[in-house]
């Protein structure tokens, strides 16, 4: 079975300040990782996500996340925030090979602040 | 390509009553997830289904019972309800034997009093 910890459930930064999300993981088999962030009222958006080869993901609208095996961390980085990224960041992880269950942290709320 | 569809968007029900919720795949996708996500938590893994049956169930009673169709959308049916069934439903669609990723409807907010 897989596990996910997120060790802060909120985090406030002021704007275009870098901020990071932890994640860490527990597995006994290989893994897949995500992130998803979720607007109020809405569903989960994929963020990015690590399958395989370089252990550093990037998303389209600049954040980033590296993958670290031997610390089981998958930690999200932003370097500069917008008011627009207030929002909910779950991280989540599925075995590979199949079975598509994804088990999700407890969520990271993080709150722009101008 | 048409994305993931939950209806209704809210629900409001009262304790021991009976619910149905529905879920429309992405399309190419053949399998169905759905999770129960409890105010300010992570969302809970259901079951799966694939293939018209069910593939995979998460820690929830035999009252969370579901379907797929032939053409892959799914029902949640939740009975006998409960004021801690009150939440956001979540239905996910992928593709089998994929990477695990899953893309996600809106969701349906369920509230029982």
């Amino acid at each position: 079975a897989q596990s996910v910890t997120q060790l802060d459930s909120q985090v406030p930064v002021f704007e275009e300040a870098p901020v990071e999300l932890r994640c860490n993981y527990s597995s006994s088999v290989s893994v897949y990782l995500f992130w998803y962030v979720q607007y109020p009222n809405q569903g989960l958006q994929l963020l990015l996500k690590y399958l395989s080869g370089s252990t550093l993901v990037e998303s389209i609208n600049g954040f980033e996340a590296e993958f670290n095996k031997s610390q089981t961390s998958f930690h999200l980085r932003k370097p500069s925030v917008h008011i627009s990224d207030t929002a909910e960041y779950f991280c989540a992880v599925t075995r590979t090979g199949g079975g598509n269950k994804l088990t999700f942290g407890t969520g990271t709320q993080l709150k722009v602040e101008l | 390509e048409t994305g993931v569809t939950q209806s209704p968007t809210h629900l409001i029900k009262t304790r021991g009553q009976q619910v149905t919720l529905r879920c429309s795949s992405q399309s190419g996708h053949n399998t169905v997830s759905w999770y129960q996500q409890a105010l300010g938590q992570g969302p809970q893994f259901i079951f799966q289904y694939y293939r018209e049956e069910e593939n995979g169930r998460g820690n929830f009673p035999p009252r969370f019972s579901g379907l797929q169709f032939p053409n892959y959308s799914s029902e949640l049916n939740v009975n006998a309800l409960e004021l801690d069934d009150s939440a956001l439903y979540l239905c996910a669609s992928s593709r089998s034997g994929g990477t695990g990723e899953q893309f996600f409807g809106p969701g349906t907010r369920l509230t029982v009093l």
